[in-house]
C-alpha cells in the first residue's frame, strides 16, 4: 500500500537559516503529492502540491520538487522566520476509490530568533 | 467560496460517556467528506469517507461511527468513549473530484478522563 515517510523532528533552526524536510513515498501509480501546515491548536492548511513528475509546488518560500525517480518530495525554504514555526506534514492521494490521503508523521519545526 | 466548520472546538469526556463531533461545509454541494484522528505527537489516520449522503465507509474497525445525514454534514459519534479515544479530530472536504486536494477544517481536540 501507499506509505509516507518523513524526516524525525523536531528541527531547531536559527531565523534566516535553510531549511529542508525530507520526504519520501511508496506508492502505486501517480500519485499527487502535498505539503501541509499545522500551527499550534489549528487545523491544517495546504502549503503546496504537485501533481505530476518534475513539478514544482510552491507557496510562502517554500518549494518542494516531485521527484519520481527517487519517490521524493523534499520541502525547502531559503531563509525561515520564526512565525514559520509549525508542524509539516508530507502527503499524497494515489487513491483512485477513495480519494484519501495518506500522512507523513510529521515534522515540528522550531525556528529560535 | 468554500468554508469548513468543526465542533466544538474542544472537548473533554469521561470514560463512557457519549460523543457526537460535527462537520459542516459551506459553499459547495456533494462533496467528498472525510474524518482524520491525529494521536498526540502522531501523523494522520483516516477513520471514516462518504461520497454522499448516508454513504460511509470504515476505515479502521474502533470505537467511533459516522454518519451523514445531509449533503453537507459529516457526524462523528460514540456510544462509549475510550481513553484510547483522546486525540485531534479533523474533518476534511476534497475540493474538487478532479483533484485530490483536501481542505481541513480547525479541528476538535478531543480529552478522555
Amino acid at each position: 500500500g501507499n506509505s509516507v515517510t518523513q524526516m524525525e523532528g523536531p528541527v531547531t533552526l536559527s531565523e534566516e537559516a535553510f531549511l529542508t524536510i525530507n520526504c519520501t513515498y511508496t506508492a502505486t501509480g501517480y500519485p499527487s503529492l502535498f505539503w501541509y501546515v499545522q500551527y499550534p491548536g489549528e487545523g491544517l492548511q495546504l502549503l503546496l502540491k504537485a501533481t505530476k513528475a518534475d513539478d514544482k509546488g510552491s507557496n510562502k518560500g517554500f518549494e518542494a520538487t516531485y521527484r519520481k525517480e527517487t519517490t521524493s518530495f523534499h520541502l525547502e525554504k531559503g531563509s525561515v522566520q520564526v512565525s514559520d514555526s509549525a508542524v509539516y506534514f508530507c502527503a499524497l492521494s494515489g487513491d483512485t476509490g477513495r480519494r484519501a490521503l495518506t500522512f507523513g508523521s510529521g515534522t515540528r519545526l522550531q525556528v529560535q530568533p | 467560496s468554500q468554508t469548513i466548520h468543526q465542533w466544538p472546538a474542544t472537548l473533554v469526556q469521561p470514560v463512557g460517556s457519549p460523543l457526537s463531533l460535527e462537520c459542516t461545509v459551506e459553499g459547495t454541494s456533494n462533496p467528498n467528506l472525510y474524518w482524520y484522528r491525529q494521536a498526540a505527537g502522531r501523523g494522520l489516520q483516516l477513520l471514516f469517507y462518504s461520497v454522499g449522503i448516508g454513504q460511509i465507509s470504515s476505515e479502521v474497525p474502533q470505537n467511533l461511527s459516522a454518519s451523514r445525514p445531509q449533503d453537507r454534514q459529516f457526524i462523528l459519534s460514540s456510544k462509549k468513549l475510550l481513553l484510547s479515544d483522546s486525540g485531534f479530530y479533523l474533518c476534511a472536504w476534497l475540493g474538487d473530484r478532479g483533484t485530490d486536494t483536501q481542505y481541513f477544517g480547525p479541528g476538535t481536540r478531543l480529552t478522555v478522563l
